[in-house]
C-alpha cells in the first residue's frame, strides 16, 4: 500500500530533551515536507526537501531540523524542544511532476511540557 | 503573514444544501490553487486542484471558482451530504507542480445536518 509513515503517532516529553519523529515513503517521491497544524493557525511549512541531500526551509522553521539522506526518509529532529513545539506534525510526499498533491502521515501529536 | 486568508472558520450547512468556503491571497505569483479535506485523526488529502488558466473546475459535486483579478478562490460543495463533515483548507504555491512550498489557509470546519 502507498503511504507515508510517521512514528510515533502520539510523544509526551520534556523540555530540552532532543527528539526525532520519523517519516518514510514507498512511493519512491521526490519531494517531502513536514507541517505543523495548530488551531486558527491552520497548516504551516516547517522544512521542505525537493530531493535528496536538497533541503529548504518553510515558513516556520525556527527549532527544527531535518536531513534527506535517501530519498523515502525524512526525519524531523528538535534539539531542544520547547512548550511552543506542542502541535500535531503531518509528514507528506510528491511526485515531483504529478497532478495528485501531497499524500500525508497520519500525524504526530508532540507535546512538550 | 497569513498569505491565504481562509473564511469561515466554520460552516454548518443542510443536507442537499451548498457548501461555500472562500479564499483570498496575495501573491500574484501563485499559480496552483488546490483544497484540501481532512477528517478526524486523518492527514489531509487533496480534493480538487485549479490553476489560474481557468476559471471553473468542477470534479462531481466540487466545484473551484477562481477569480484573478480579485485574487479570490472558492469551493462549492453541491448537494452537500453528512459524510462531506471535514475540515477543508485552501492552499497556494509557486512551481511547476506545485508542491515545492505550499502555503495553506487556517482551515473550515464543515459540519453538514440532516
Amino acid at each position: 500500500e502507498a503511504q507515508v509513515t510517521q512514528n510515533p503517532r502520539y510523544l509526551i516529553t520534556v523540555t530540552g530533551k532532543k527528539l526525532t519523529v520519523t517519516c518514510s515513503q514507498n512511493m519512491n517521491h521526490e519531494y517531502m515536507s513536514w507541517y505543523r497544524q495548530d488551531p486558527g493557525l491552520g497548516l504551516r511549512q516547517i522544512y521542505y526537501s525537493m530531493n535528496v541531500e536538497v533541503t529548504d526551509k518553510g515558513d516556520v522553521p525556527e527549532g527544527y531540523k531535518v536531513s534527506r539522506k535517501e530519498k523515502r526518509n525524512f526525519p524531523l529532529i528538535l534539539e531542544s524542544p520547547s512548550p511552543n513545539q506542542t502541535s500535531l506534525y503531518f509528514c507528506a510526499s510528491s511526485a515531483r511532476r504529478t497532478n495528485y498533491g501531497y499524500t500525508f502521515g497520519s500525524g504526530t501529536r508532540l507535546t512538550v511540557v | 503573514q497569513q498569505q491565504v486568508k481562509q473564511s469561515p472558520q466554520s460552516l454548518i450547512v443542510q443536507k442537499g444544501g451548498i457548501s461555500i468556503i472562500n479564499c483570498a491571497y496575495e501573491n500574484t505569483a501563485f499559480d496552483y490553487f488546490p483544497w484540501y479535506q481532512q477528517f478526524p485523526g486523518k492527514g489531509p488529502a487533496l480534493l480538487i486542484a485549479i490553476r489560474p488558466d481557468v476559471s471553473e473546475k468542477k470534479e462531481g459535486r466540487f466545484t473551484i471558482s477562481f477569480n484573478k483579478s480579485a485574487k479570490q478562490f472558492s469551493l462549492h460543495i453541491m448537494d452537500s451530504q453528512p459524510g462531506d463533515s471535514a475540515t477543508y483548507f485552501c492552499a497556494a504555491s509557486i512551481g511547476n507542480f506545485g508542491n515545492e512550498k505550499l502555503t495553506f489557509g487556517t482551515g473550515t470546519r464543515l459540519t453538514i445536518i440532516p
